[in-house]
């Protein structure tokens, strides 16, 4: 069956923009979790979304970063006023739950690498 | 969440098996142990996990102490393409969020 997908893969932009990436998580899947993976380091939790709701934005770096899943599907992360240091590839998983009932394995889309000029 | 020591990188004969080691001694009771292997530019992908007991599956098997505090990751018949960053992951059970060190870069040779 079809996996997480991402678009764009590649995006290139100027400091200052705004960007938005997008997910579509593994269908039926009610989790979905973004990630930030820098040169070199390990990818860093930024959100999770159980259904619509964003059940810990603990990671999310400071308030230029925002994310939504309005019908609990497709997610979209949007960056506003790009800085140099926002690239990164951005890692978009799902998993069929998250918490609670018990632990789900999270599957990962490819990434969209994001170059911030 | 507790922290995991990995190797920062390993080497290992094609054909041979690959024994991936990972200290987690401060984990706690309702932690998990998650392995995830990145191949270059790609997503993260799931390999195996578990609780107490070892596990085996279909690309690799994981051996969990008996205290619990250390594992090793073992892909019985390494081939070129499980050249990748190996990483090993405590997860809580009550939380989303998978926490990444820096991984074991395991080089599979000819």
């Amino acid at each position: 069956g079809a996996g997480v997908s991402q678009t764009p893969s590649n995006k290139v932009t100027e400091k200052g923009k705004y960007v938005e990436l997008r997910c579509d998580p593994i269908s039926g899947h009610t989790a979905l979790y973004w990630y930030r993976q820098s040169l070199g380091q390990g990818p860093e939790f930024l959100i999770y979304f159980q259904g619509t709701g964003a059940a810990d934005d603990s990671g999310l770096p400071n308030d230029r970063f925002f994310a939504v899943r309005p019908e609990g599907s497709v997610s979209t992360l949007k960056i506003q006023r790009t800085e140099r240091g926002d690239s990164a590839v951005y890692l978009c998983a799902s998993s069929s739950q998250g918490t609670g009932t018990g632990l789900s394995t999270q599957y990962f889309g490819p990434g969209t690498r994001l170059l911030v000029l | 969440d507790a922290k995991t020591t990995q190797p920062t990188s390993m080497d290992c004969a094609e054909g041979r098996a690959a024994n991936l080691p990972c200290n987690h001694s401060t984990i706690s009771g309702n932690e998990y142990v998650y392995w995830y292997r990145q191949i270059h530019s790609q997503g993260p992908q799931y390999i195996i996990h578990g609780l107490k007991n070892n596990e085996t599956n279909e690309m690799a098997s994981l051996i969990i102490t008996e205290d619990r505090k250390s594992s090793t990751l073992i892909l019985p018949h390494a081939t070129l393409r499980d050249t990748a960053v190996y990483y090993c992951i405590v997860r809580v059970s009550n939380t989303g969020k998978l926490i990444f060190g820096q991984g074991t870069t395991l080089q599979v040779k000819p």
